[in-house]
Order: structure tokens, then C-alpha cells, then sequence
């Protein structure tokens, strides 16, 4: 079953513009990732925040995450049309020491950027 | 360069056929996993390693097999090909997921079977 569940399903935004998406998981984490795919191609590692940090920044990146809430938001700032992709939550989830090696991945964010 | 290798990037199989997908990384890293990404869908976990010998499934294992004798290598084997196993298959590659390092995935390998 897909651990993470990402809102929106589908953004269209202005070049310049923010994006911001969202995940939702269920089971304790040990750290949450968020990746790019560009059409057809393979998944780009972005940031991972590890369950004990709250906020996260990587160049126009800033994730954010609420171990309470089990959420987790992924803010793009100044969008370009480069930036348009999927855009994929992805846990490693918190099982005694033993969960490394196993990503959890949501359905995905497809966004858009018009120029 | 650096990174995750797989081949075939394309493969069109008959039903009951057997193959296998290769993956192959030079960056000396302990972790390795099989992913399916199916469409509409994200990615879904076929099997994974945390080091040379050692191999565990994950979400969606069957009808599949891995070994993993060496660090560098991970190669995935289809036993029986059945239409359900069409898919975009991504191998991936972590140097240690718990000391925050990410993941580097290959450009995948699109199989069809008919």
C-alpha cells in the first residue's frame, strides 16, 4: 500500500509563481525524501529531512515536517519551466532499526510551470 | 560517469518467458532496491539490500527474484513473465539512507509483456 498520499494530484502555476505540495503518511519515520521525475526519466533526490528537523532548506527548496500531523510540505519558490515534473514523498519508515533500505512513495504531484 | 546503470532501457517479452533487468553502481554503495512504477501510480517496492549477500522483499515480490553477490551489483530476475509485470522497472542506490543520504535511481528499464 502507498504509504504517502500527496495533495495536489495536479498543479498549474505561472513561471514565478510558488508551488507548494503536500504528503501525508501514516507509520512513525525515521526520515521523509522528496524526488523529481521528469517525463520518462529517473527519479532526482531533492532533500530529505529526518524525523527529528522541522524545516529544511536546499536553494529554492524549503520542505517542511510535522511528525505530529504525520505531513509534510515541499515549497518551490520562483518556479521556472525547468521545474515542471512529478514530484514524489518518499519514507523510510521507523521499525527498530531495521527499515533502512525500504522507500515508501506517494502517488506523486504532477506539476506544471507555464512560462 | 558516477551513477546507476540498468539495462536493457527497453524489453518486450511473451508471457511465461524469463529475463533479467541489470543494475549495476560504481559508487560503492551498501543499499540497493527494485522499484515498479506503474501508471497513474508511485513507485512500489519489489526487493531491496542492505549489503553484499543480504536481500529482503519489500512491497510487491512476487514473481520475482534478486541475489546481490556483490556490492556493485543487483540484478533482478523475472521467473515466469505475465502481462501484470508490464511496468517501468527503476533500480536505486544509496551510500547510507541513515546518515541522510539520498537516494540516486537509474533511467529505468520499460518492459512489456505480451
Amino acid at each position: 500500500s502507498q504509504q504517502g498520499e500527496e495533495d495536489p494530484q495536479a498543479l498549474s502555476i505561472q513561471e514565478g509563481e510558488n508551488a507548494t505540495m503536500n504528503c501525508s503518511y501514516k507509520t512513525s519515520i525515521n526520515n521523509l525524501q522528496w524526488y523529481r521525475q521528469n517525463s520518462g526519466r529517473g527519479l532526482v533526490h531533492l532533500i530529505l529531512i529526518r524525523s527529528n528537523e522541522r524545516e529544511k532548506h536546499s536553494g529554492r527548496l524549503r520542505v517542511t515536517l510535522d511528525t505530529s500531523k504525520k505531513s509534510s510540505s515541499l515549497l518551490i519558490t520562483a518556479s521556472r519551466a525547468a521545474d515542471t515534473a512529478s514530484y514524489f514523498c518518499a519514507t523510510e519508515a521507523n521499525a527498530g532499526g531495521t527499515s533502512y533500505g525500504k522507500l515508501t512513495f506517494g502517488q506523486g504531484t504532477i506539476l506544471t510551470v507555464h512560462p | 560517469n558516477a551513477g546507476v546503470t540498468q539495462t536493457p532501457k527497453f524489453q518486450v517479452l511473451k508471457t511465461g518467458q524469463s529475463m533479467t533487468l541489470q543494475c549495476a553502481q560504481d559508487m560503492n554503495h551498501e543499499y540497493m532496491s527494485w522499484y515498479r512504477q506503474d501508471p497513474g501510480m508511485g513507485l512500489r517496492l519489489i526487493h531491496y539490500s542492505v549489503g553484499a549477500g543480504i536481500t529482503d522483499q519489500g512491497e510487491v515480490p512476487n514473481g520475482y527474484n534478486v541475489s546481490r553477490s556483490t556490492t556493485e551489483d543487483f540484478p533482478l530476475r523475472l521467473l515466469s513473465a505475465a502481462p501484470s509485470q508490464t511496468s517501468v522497472y527503476f533500480c536505486a542506490s544509496s551510500y547510507s539512507p541513515g546518515q541522510g543520504y539520498g537516494y540516486t535511481f537509474g533511467s529505468g528499464t520499460r518492459l512489456t509483456v505480451v
